[in-house]
């Protein structure tokens, strides 16, 4: 049973770094794509981005002049950097593993994000 | 970018009853497509991938429906527990990305 779970900070002052870990267990962290979700206070979830074993990564437009994601095969451990915060970016921050399978002749098939970790909450206010 | 559209923001339905939802893409995006449903304190849990296949666990009383641009959740009979915020979300090989629709509240009528 693969589980999730994030780490942060809790608050982070305005025009700094907000950084967040999630740790895989009952898996390995050596397959699928792995996507970090926010969900600011009583509003719709944001996909920010993921990223896979190789370190190859994908961001949300919107986001990705802020964003760096980093993985540790070795800790089967995966972060989220988002700098320059502002109070906008006060969410829930979930991380999810986003299940892909590589088919024959090299197809992928995704079939959704089926595991999440429970979230943390990031409070950015000075 | 694909921007997904939900409707109706708010549903009102009663136990028992039939509840559709709508989901529509602002570009075709075949049948990747994701429903998610999430509780007040708790993260989404996957209902439907591939628009149509129930994911592990999820009852029968779930449907998915639809392709490109156009999809739909059918909860066939609403029962107490399934009273919660409903998300849609595409996924895209490639160009390589992932939206969410904005959601829509199902609440007892």
């Amino acid at each position: 049973q693969v589980q999730l779970q994030e780490s942060g900070p809790g608050l982070v002052k305005p025009s700094e770094t907000l950084s967040v870990k999630c740790t895989v267990s009952g898996g390995s962290i050596s397959s699928h794509y792995w996507s970090w979700i926010r969900q600011p206070p009583g509003k719709g979830l944001e996909w920010i981005g993921y990223i896979d074993y190789s370190g190859t990564t994908n961001y949300n437009p919107s986001l990705k002049s802020r964003v760096t994601m980093s993985i540790d095969t070795s800790k089967n451990q995966f972060s989220l950097k988002l700098s320059s915060v502002t109070a906008a970016d006060t969410a829930v921050y979930y991380c999810a593993r986003d299940h892909k399978e590589v088919l024959p002749l090299g197809v992928y098939y995704f079939y959704g994000m089926d595991v999440w970790g429970q979230g943390t909450t990031v409070t950015v206010s000075s | 970018e694909i921007v997904m559209t939900q409707s109706p923001a708010t549903l009102s339905v009663s136990p028992g009853e039939r509840a559709t939802l709508s989901c529509r893409a602002s570009q075709g995006v075949r049948s990747n497509l994701a429903w998610y449903q999430q509780k007040p304190g708790q993260p989404p849990r996957l209902l439907i991938y591939g628009a149509s296949t129930r994911a592990t666990g999820i009852p029968a009383r779930f449907s998915g429906s639809g392709s490109e641009t156009e999809f739909t959740l059918t909860i066939s009979s609403l029962q107490s527990e399934d009273f919660a915020v409903y998300y849609c979300q595409h996924y895209s090989i490639w160009p390589p990305g992932r939206a969410f629709g904005q959601g829509t509240r199902v609440e007892i009528k």
